[in-house]
């Protein structure tokens, strides 16, 4: 299966401290995407890289991806409690026609 | 915009019965999908449609139907819905150039 898994599956932090969430995934992929789901709710795109790149930053958001561990990683710096929510990484194939979303991170932001 | 919409929120069936989910968007996005979400299982694409007309199956499609006859609508049908479909259905649409998935805010469907 491409299915991404995340790891931890649950993070407590302080508000100010940064948050860390790993994904891995088994097969070659083309791009991957981290999502944002906060509870009772659906998922909101967060950041893409695609397989040729190795780091993106969108504000406090920074995505690496190490495509020979077949890995990538989501960093939240300076948390705040409104960042409390569930991170899903979703591989998916060249043509977007599949996301393979694991169980996800659920990180809990303490004000 | 609204976005994608589904309907209904909540949902109780009792086993045998049948009903759709609607799912409807406004973004003119041509690829639609629906998901179900279960605890500790992540998010399972059940089908998925590239087009009107146009439809294909996901990773767990057994139980369920769909059709695309426009590009604003792609509801999903439980024949016959068993307790193992009690979940939390996810429908979202693609905005192909970014590969960004839109989500509607779910259908949490019981099945007793």
């Amino acid at each position: 299966s491409q299915q991404g898994e995340e790891d931890p599956q649950a993070l407590s932090i302080q508000e100010g401290e940064n948050a860390t969430m790993n994904c891995s995934y088994k097969t070659s992929i083309n791009n991957l995407q981290w999502y944002r789901q906060n509870s009772g709710r659906g998922l909101v795109h967060l950041i893409l890289i695609r397989s040729n790149e190795r780091e993106k930053h969108s504000g406090r958001l920074r995505v690496t991806l190490d495509t020979s561990k077949k890995s990538s990683s989501l960093l939240i710096t300076a948390s705040r409690a409104a960042d409390t929510a569930s991170y899903f990484c979703a591989p998916s194939d060249r043509n977007f026609n599949k996301f393979y979303f694991g169980s996800g991170t659920k990180l809990n932001v303490k004000p | 915009n609204a976005g994608v919409t589904q309907t209904p929120k909540f949902q109780v069936l009792k086993t045998g019965q049948s009903m759709t989910l609607q799912c409807a968007q406004d973004m003119n996005h041509e690829y639609m999908s629906w998901y179900r979400q279960d605890p500790g299982m992540g998010l399972r694409l059940i089908h998925y449609s590239v087009g009107a007309g146009i439809t294909d199956q996901g990773e767990v499609p057994n139980g369920y139907n769909v059709s695309r006859s426009t590009t604003e609508d792609f509801p999903l049908r439980l024949l016959s819905a068993a307790p193992s479909q009690t979940s939390v259905y996810l429908c979202a649409g693609l905005k192909q150039n970014t590969g960004e998935l839109f989500f509607g805010e779910g259908s949490r469907l019981t099945v007793l």
